[in-house]
């Protein structure tokens, strides 16, 4: 079984360029979740959709912070513009139902220059 | 709303003794706990989990944790650790029923194995 997927892996841009992640889930998962890791605070969930449909965007740090799911097998994180403190590594994880078992991708490390 | 504390940043033990990570949560609901596990460059993998039921659950590479309603406790013991343990331990929690949300996670433990 594939499991989640994520692109690219490493990503590294300069400060005001706009940058996209983007995530595959589990098929048959239908909740999907975004988490950023820093150093300084640690692994935070940005979003998270169910049905395609986002349930809770209060951890998206600013407006440049933006994410679609345009269907069950694809999802985006778009930063626009991008500013080196939104360097981290961004996770995508999804699970078959909400409260369950999270299947987390490998990340992507993102470093804004 | 949720919150958890592992206590210890690092922890360090030698090879073949007896490994224990602490995660105490906060909840307003009744929780589903989770430990979860990552190696270098690598996402996060489920090691066990507490829904409802038995208060002592049973992961992978024969970790083990109790969940101690009282004690707003849930930490992770292995009784002989192996320097492949090695790695970065999360404990998380979130809500249980309707109205559920994402994973709130701790801090995390650098679990150190000295040989």
């Amino acid at each position: 079984d594939a499991g989640v997927i994520q692109s690219p892996r490493h990503e590294v841009t300069e400060m005001g360029q706009e940058v996209t992640l983007r995530c595959k889930p589990i098929s048959g998962h239908n909740s999907l979740f975004w988490y950023r890791q820093t150093m300084m605070r640690g692994l935070e969930l940005l979003i998270y959709f169910n049905n395609n449909v986002p349930i809770d965007d209060s951890g998206m740090p600013e407006d440049r912070f933006s994410a679609k799911m345009p269907n069950a097998s694809f999802s985006t994180l778009k930063i626009q513009p991008s500013e080196p403190r939104d360097s981290a590594v961004y996770f995508c994880a999804s699970s078959s139902a909400i409260p369950d078992t999270q299947y987390f991708g490998p990340g992507t490390r993102l470093t804004v220059l | 709303a949720q919150s958890v504390t592992q206590l210890g940043s690092h922890v360090s033990v030698s090879e073949g003794a007896l490994v224990l990570l602490r995660c105490n949560y906060s909840s307003s609901v009744p929780p589903y706990l989770f430990w979860y596990v990552q190696y270098p460059n690598q996402g996060l993998q489920l090691l066990l989990k507490y829904t409802t039921g038995a208060t002592l659950v049973k992961g992978i590479n024969g970790f083990e944790a109790e969940f101690k309603k009282s004690e707003t406790s849930f930490h992770l013991t292995k009784p002989s650790a192996h320097m492949s343990d090695a790695a970065e331990y999360f404990c998380a929690v979130c809500r249980s029923g309707g109205g559920a949300d994402g994973l709130t996670f701790g801090k995390g433990t650098h679990l150190i194995i000295q040989p």
